[in-house]
């Protein structure tokens, strides 16, 4: 059973250009979710997804930033414009419909990089 | 504003001792705390989940305790192993006015060295 998947692993992008962010959650999870890691830093709350629906997207900045978990395949994150206080871990994580446990289960991150 | 705290960076341990992290939380509304383990490059992994019912919860070398009262848990690992070196998270669901737990709130971590 695959776990949650996240590509590319590594980004690099200039400044200006737009970074394109996957997930795959796991088999079976529908609920998707985006945290933000910085150096130092915990991870925090993006936003949060299901098929087709922008649950709660509180931790999205409210410009450049948006996210979207099509009917069919993976989850993106899209950041256009990328400045460098951008450069950061994302990671993505998923849940099975019921969330009694309260648990996520994550992918390894993408680490963008704004030059 | 941060909910959920973690005042060590970092804590040093000789192996086979034990080794206890420590997290403290502000608000009351928080009912459920995970711990989370993560190895550089890699993402979280759950590792151990308490109740706020709870003021213990064991699976295998991994204990947490819950102090309700002074918003503190933490937790224990014995004996400590080299393996366990990596950065532990104490994270909460919410807090959210609607009701429903489905983000998780993170301390910045705590980094644990396991010295063989």
């Amino acid at each position: 059973n695959a776990g949650v998947m996240q590509n590319p692993r590594h980004l690099v992008r200039r400044r200006g250009q737009e970074a394109r962010l996957r997930c795959s959650p796991m088999k079976g999870h529908s609920h998707v979710y985006w945290y933000r890691q910085l150096p130092e830093e915990g991870l925090k709350f993006m936003v949060y997804l299901q098929k087709e629906n922008i649950i709660d997207e509180s931790g999205m900045p409210k410009e450049r930033f948006s996210a979207e978990f099509p009917k069919e395949g993976p989850s993106i994150l899209r950041i256009q414009q990328v400045v460098r206080g951008d450069s950061a871990a994302y990671f993505c994580a998923s849940s099975p419909p019921s969330t009694v446990g309260y648990e996520q289960y994550f992918g390894p991150g993408t680490r963008l990089t704004v030059t | 504003d941060q909910q959920v705290k973690q005042n060590s960076p970092s804590l040093s341990v000789q192996e086979g001792r034990i080794s206890i992290l420590n997290c403290d939380y502000t608000n009351s509304m928080f009912d459920y705390f995970l711990w989370y383990k993560k190895y550089p490059a890699e993402g979280p992994t759950f590792l151990i989940s308490i109740s706020s019912i709870k003021d213990k919860n064991e699976d295998g070398r991994f204990t947490v305790f819950l102090n309700k009262s002074a918003k503190h848990l933490s937790l224990h690992i014995v004996p400590s192993q080299p393996g366990d070196s990596a950065v532990y998270f104490c994270a909460a669901p919410g807090p959210n006015s609607g009701g429903s737990n489905y983000k998780l709130t993170f301390g910045k971590g705590t980094l644990l060295t396991v010295n063989p």
